[in-house]
């Protein structure tokens, strides 16, 4: 059974700082993997897709990097912002006979302050 | 670009009530979910929807749960009898095609609060 876990579950830093998230899940067999930002109360964006033939993908100040031997994805945000305050979630998809579902793991919560 | 909608945004009903959440998936896409969030805990699936039948339910999908895609556009999630527990943020997603190389495609989720 795929588990996706995150760590930290909560992190404050000061604005400017580089910052990285952590994703970590239990099969390695997996197609790829997606970080989400939800901002409280709303919706889930999709930041980055990064495929499992990948080991990183970047848009913008963000980069994420996948090792699938190991089960980790990291989260790199350069020089945060205030408005970079969410909670980031990565999520794996589960094969199934028709589509895929996602596993998402809890979230890290990123409090940028200014 | 396109975007997957949802309404209401929020809804508040009674124990015991139905409420049917709506969702127009994006238009040429052909497999559609739904996820729910209870506050403060993980997104979790609920179900799947291909060729209009559930094509796979997680354990929290009972009886009490029902989808249906009425006129090829919406996509609805049915809750018949509404429990305190059913209090979450649900999700409609859609993809285009199968596999695990496409995004999925998340709606802005309605807000259901049951008292």
């Amino acid at each position: 059974k795929q588990e996706v876990t995150q760590i930290p579950a909560a992190l404050s830093v000061p604005e400017g700082e580089n910052l990285v998230l952590n994703c970590s899940f239990t099969d390695s067999a997996i197609y790829n993997l997606q970080w989400f930002r939800q901002d409280p109360g709303k919706g889930l964006t999709s930041l980055l897709l990064i495929q499992s033939s990948q080991r990183e993908q970047t848009s913008g100040r963000l980069n994420a990097s996948l090792d699938k031997s190991s089960g980790r994805s990291t989260l790199y945000i350069a020089a945060s912002q205030p408005g970079d305050s969410a909670t980031y979630l990565c999520a794996v998809p589960l094969i199934m006979e028709y589509g895929n579902k996602l596993v998402f793991g809890a979230g890290t919560i990123l409090r940028v302050k200014s | 670009e396109p975007e997957v909608t949802q309404t209401p945004s929020h809804q508040v009903t009674q124990m015991g009530q139905e409420v049917i959440l709506r969702c127009v998936p994006i238009s040429n896409h052909l497999y559609f979910y739904w996820y729910r969030q209870i506050l403060g805990q993980k997104v979790e699936f609920l179900v799947s929807f291909y060729n209009n039948e559930i094509s796979e339910k997680s354990e929290i999908f009972d009886d009490q749960f029902s989808v249906e895609r009425p006129d090829g556009s919406n996509f609805t999630l049915k809750i018949r009898s509404t429990k305190l527990e059913d209090s979450a943020m649900y999700f409609c997603a859609s993809i285009r095609d199968s596999g695990g190389l496409v995004t999925q495609y998340f709606g802005p989720g309605t807000r259901l609060l049951v008292l």
